[in-house]
């Protein structure tokens, strides 16, 4: 069975620092990876997806994230934390092929201190 | 930007109760959704629908908890008698049948239902 894994409930950063935000997952086959980030009272938004084309991603707002598999990993990035990426952000995988079964991991909380 | 549209934003309910959340999802999408959320816990897969029927479903997802397509625009989720347990954000989301948008979810802000 598919299972995500985020390390870390919270992260905290200072203004201008390095994101990181860590994802693990298991899959039996070649999955699909996402990154979503939830703003206060609103939706999950896509930040940017994986699905078997270049391993590094680009998505929105200067993130990207990079498709390990001899690690599992899926860890997403910003070189430079904005006040504006406070936010809650989900990794999520499904298989190829299942339609939109995303199984979401717990989600990071990131905070942004000036 | 094509959005998918929820209401009610927040319902509070008695238990035993029916509730009915809408959605009106993207208008070129197939394939609907519905995930919910339990307060500090994970976003969790309800059902997705496609055709005008159920193609996959949770164990969440039992016969109090049916889902409905009544019309062109209208994607609905029911709650026969609600328990104290369903108290969740409940997000729908929609999403391309093919191409490059398949598999890429679009989500609504969410209806959070409290119920009592």
């Amino acid at each position: 069975a598919q299972s995500v894994t985020q390390l870390g409930s919270h992260v905290s950063v200072s203004e201008g620092a390095l994101v990181l935000l860590r994802c693990n997952y298991s899959s039996s086959v070649p999955p699909y990876l996402f990154w979503y980030v939830q703003y206060p009272n609103q939706g999950l938004q896509l930040l940017l997806k994986y699905t078997s084309a270049a391993t590094l991603v680009k998505g929105i707002n200067g993130f990207e994230a990079e498709f390990k598999k001899s690690e599992t990993s899926f860890h997403l990035t910003k070189p430079s934390a904005h006040m504006s990426d406070a936010a809650e952000y989900f990794c999520a995988v499904s298989e190829k092929n299942q339609g939109g079964k995303l199984i979401f991991g717990q989600g990071t909380e990131l905070s942004v201190k000036p | 930007e094509p959005e998918v549209t929820q209401t009610p934003s927040h319902q509070v309910t008695q238990m035993g109760q029916e509730v009915i959340l809408r959605c009106v999802p993207i208008s070129n999408h197939l394939y609907f959704y519905w995930y919910r959320q339990i307060l500090g816990q994970k976003v969790e897969f309800l059902v997705s629908f496609y055709n005008n029927e159920i193609s996959e479903k949770s164990e969440i997802f039992d016969d109090q908890f049916s889902v409905e397509r009544p019309d062109g625009s209208n994607f609905t989720l029911k709650i026969r008698s609600t328990k104290l347990e369903d108290s969740a954000m409940y997000f729908c989301a929609s999403s391309e049948t093919s191409g490059p948008g398949a598999n890429v979810l679009t989500f609504g802000a969410g209806s959070r239902l409290t119920v009592l």
